[in-house]
């Protein structure tokens, strides 16, 4: 069974402009969550979604946002970059998402902004 | 204001003795903690769980206890071996979450020397 995937591995884009990023759940995995990793903050929960539906949110600004489509794969955007913005985003699947669920993550975009 | 914290950034331990990795958290209604671990380039990988009904959960060289009373958790890996090495995060999930939304630790990086 093919692991979560996540396109681009790597990203550089410049201060202002705006980035998309894709993740592809494993097959059967209707819950995609998203989280960003930095030196400074750690590992934090962007956005979880569910049957094309966000069903949860954390404290990011509106910059951050997500869609997830009808096969369950999933896209976030983050738009008018900024320089700490620049992270690893990691995307995780899961069957339904509840909370004793195992979630299995992909191995994450490393964007740098300049 | 971290919820979930590892306060020792990194471990460096014996091959063949034990690994003892530490992570507290101040919310109290977190019920269900894993332990997650990761190697450069890839994303964490489920290691183990435990809810707080119960207090100690075992998987091979793995186990992971649970002091409620003392908001503290601890993961065991006996014997530690050197693929072992890597950095380890605690997370932490809360009763009233409907789906996934982690918080996790700020991560204990594990050396294993042979």
């Amino acid at each position: 069974k093919a692991g979560v995937t996540q396109t681009p591995r790597y990203l550089i884009k410049t201060r202002g402009q705006q980035v998309t990023l894709s993740c592809s759940p494993i097959s059967g995995h209707r819950s995609v969550s998203w989280y960003q990793q930095t030196p400074g903050q750690g590992l934090q929960f962007l956005f979880e979604y569910f049957s094309e539906t966000q069903r949860n949110k954390g404290n990011f600004p509106g910059r951050f946002s997500g869609r997830q489509f009808s096969n369950s794969r999933s896209e976030m955007n983050v738009s008018t970059l900024e320089l700490g913005d620049s992270a690893l985003y990691l995307c995780a699947s899961s069957f339904t998402g509840t909370k004793q669920e195992t979630q299995y993550f992909g191995p994450g975009t490393r964007l740098l902004v300049l | 204001d971290q919820q979930v914290k590892q306060n020792s950034p990194s471990l460096s331990v014996q091959e063949g003795r034990i690994s003892i990795l530490n992570c507290d958290y101040t919310n109290s209604m977190f019920d269900y903690f894993l332990w997650y671990k990761k190697y450069p380039a890839e994303g964490p990988t489920f290691l183990i769980s435990i809810s707080s009904i119960k207090d100690k959960n075992e998987d091979g060289r793995f186990t992971v206890f649970l002091n409620k009373s003392a908001k503290h958790l601890s993961l065991h890996i006996v014997p530690s071996q050197p693929g072992d090495s890597a950095v380890y995060f605690c997370a932490a999930s809360a009763l009233r979450n409907a789906g996934n939304m982690l918080t996790f630790g700020g991560g204990t990086r594990l050396m294993v020397k042979p």
